[in-house]
């Protein structure tokens, strides 16, 4: 099945750093990417996506680019924050009509903290 | 708000203990979900329904049952669990299967 890589963490920066976290994926075809951010005691909420090849999804400053020449969806912003500080998870979809279901994949997650 | 409400946020139990997982949408979703987040490990998909039917059980131990008594409800019923199932468990819910998830805070279960 589908399948992302996340760089491992943590993922130490000073405030105003720019910020990349490296993600990979392995697919059939083109299934929607997305990055997923969590907060210290808190569920995953949805930070950014891309449904096809070439988009760049963004959000709060955050920006991927869906690149299919090298399976890459890396996330990255030019000058983070301590709120930053947060686990960040890349995912995309596996499955669809063969398999009669599709779901969310999520990498392992990279652990952003970020210092004043 | 998150519009997925997790009860309890966090619950001790002993392993000969039965206790449930409650969860509530209030976004009008059509599938819902369990996750169990572990440190370290990925997160591992327990459950999923659509239409309140199950369509996904992820070779999850029967010392995990789940119910969905309605589109908007979803339970996780436990007993005789063990100190490795203490985890973050993660509630959430999409339009339709294969959507944008919306997760709850989640219960953090710790087996004694």
């Amino acid at each position: 099945g589908n399948s992302v890589t996340q760089m491992e963490g943590p993922v130490t920066l000073s405030e105003e750093a720019f910020l990349t976290i490296n993600c990979t994926y392995t697919a059939t075809g083109y299934p929607s990417l997305f990055w997923y951010v969590q907060y210290p005691g808190e569920g995953l909420q949805l930070l950014l996506k891309a449904t096809k090849a070439d988009d760049k999804g963004s959000n709060k400053g955050f920006e991927a680019t869906y690149r299919k020449e090298t399976t890459s969806f890396h996330l990255e912003k030019g000058s983070v924050q301590v709120s930053d500080s947060a686990v960040y998870f890349c995912a995309l979809i596996d499955g669809g009509p063969d398999t009669g279901f599709q779901k969310l994949v999520f990498g392992t997650g990279t652990r952003l903290l970020v210092s004043p | 708000e998150t519009g997925v409400t997790q009860t309890p946020r966090h619950l001790v139990m002993g392993m000969t203990n039965k206790k449930s997982l409650k969860c509530e949408q209030h976004l009008g979703h059509n599938a819902m979900y369990w996750y169990k987040q572990s440190a370290k490990k990925p997160l591992e998909l327990m459950f999923v329904y659509s239409l309140e039917e199950r369509v996904e059980n992820n070779s999850v131990p029967s010392r995990f049952s789940p119910e969905c008594p309605n589109s908007s409800h979803l339970f996780l019923h436990l007993h005789t669990l063990q100190p490795e199932d203490s985890a973050l468990y993660l509630c959430a819910s999409s339009q339709n299967q294969g959507q944008t998830l919306h997760f709850g805070n989640g219960t953090r279960l710790t087996v004694t």
